[in-house]
């Protein structure tokens, strides 16, 4: 079945720091893929998404790049600010999944100043 | 402000009870989603329902059961609580069935005691 794989957490980073949190997926279709974010005590927002291959989501200064030859979707943002820390959560829809959508295990970003 | 709106927002029971979770979706959006969020930040998704419908199922246990009305409001039954069900209950919602961009509430944070 599908599935998404993230790095584990938690990422402690510093201000000004470049950031990159791995995402890789399993899927049987062609799937849509996702980055959300959760800040402490808020829901989940949709911060990313990316629909075909080659596809670069952006948003916020975070960017991703659908690499389907990789099969992964990076995060990667250029200098991360203490406002980043959060839960980064990466995700796919996917026919095979009936379009549900299959979560990562969440990635918790800790931005020292 | 995602226009996704939970109550209550913080619940404290004892084992054995039930409970009910409330969900309003943003205007106009037609599918109404159940999360459940452990402590070490897991997403385990619960039901989905579209117009009313149940649409998809998840890791939803037999004690909990969940439905859509007419207005599109949903709400979770949660009975015979457990310790282990203290969790964050998130809904979310989104205009279509079939789509990977999802909006959330804040959460309703269930304490079993």
């Amino acid at each position: 079945g599908d599935s998404v794989t993230q790095m584990e957490g938690p990422v402690t980073l510093s201000e000004e720091a470049f950031l990159t949190i791995n995402c890789t997926y399993t899927a049987t279709g062609y799937p849509s893929l996702f980055w959300y974010v959760q800040y402490p005590g808020e829901g989940l927002q949709l911060l990313l998404k990316a629909t075909k291959a080659d596809d670069k989501g952006s948003n916020k200064g975070f960017e991703a790049t659908y690499r389907k030859e990789t099969t992964s979707f990076h995060l990667e943002k250029g200098s991360v600010q203490v406002s980043d820390s959060a839960v980064y959560f990466c995700a796919l829809s996917d026919p095979g999944s009936n379009y549900q959508l299959i979560w990562g295990a969440g990635t918790k970003l800790i931005i020292k100043p | 402000d995602s226009g996704v709106t939970q109550t209550p927002k913080h619940l404290i029971t004892a084992t054995g009870q039930r409970v009910t979770l409330r969900c309003s979706p943003r205007s106009g959006d037609l599918s109404v989603y159940w999360y459940q969020q452990s402590l070490d930040q897991g997403l385990q998704f619960l039901i989905h329902y579209y117009n009313g419908e149940e649409r998809a199922k998840g890791n939803i246990l037999e004690r909990f059961s969940a439905q859509q009305f007419p207005d599109l409001h949903s709400e979770l039954n949660l009975s015979s609580l457990e310790l282990g069900d203290s969790a964050l209950y998130f809904c979310a919602s989104s205009v279509a069935q079939a789509t990977g961009e999802l909006f959330f509430g804040e959460g309703s944070r269930l304490t079993v005691l």
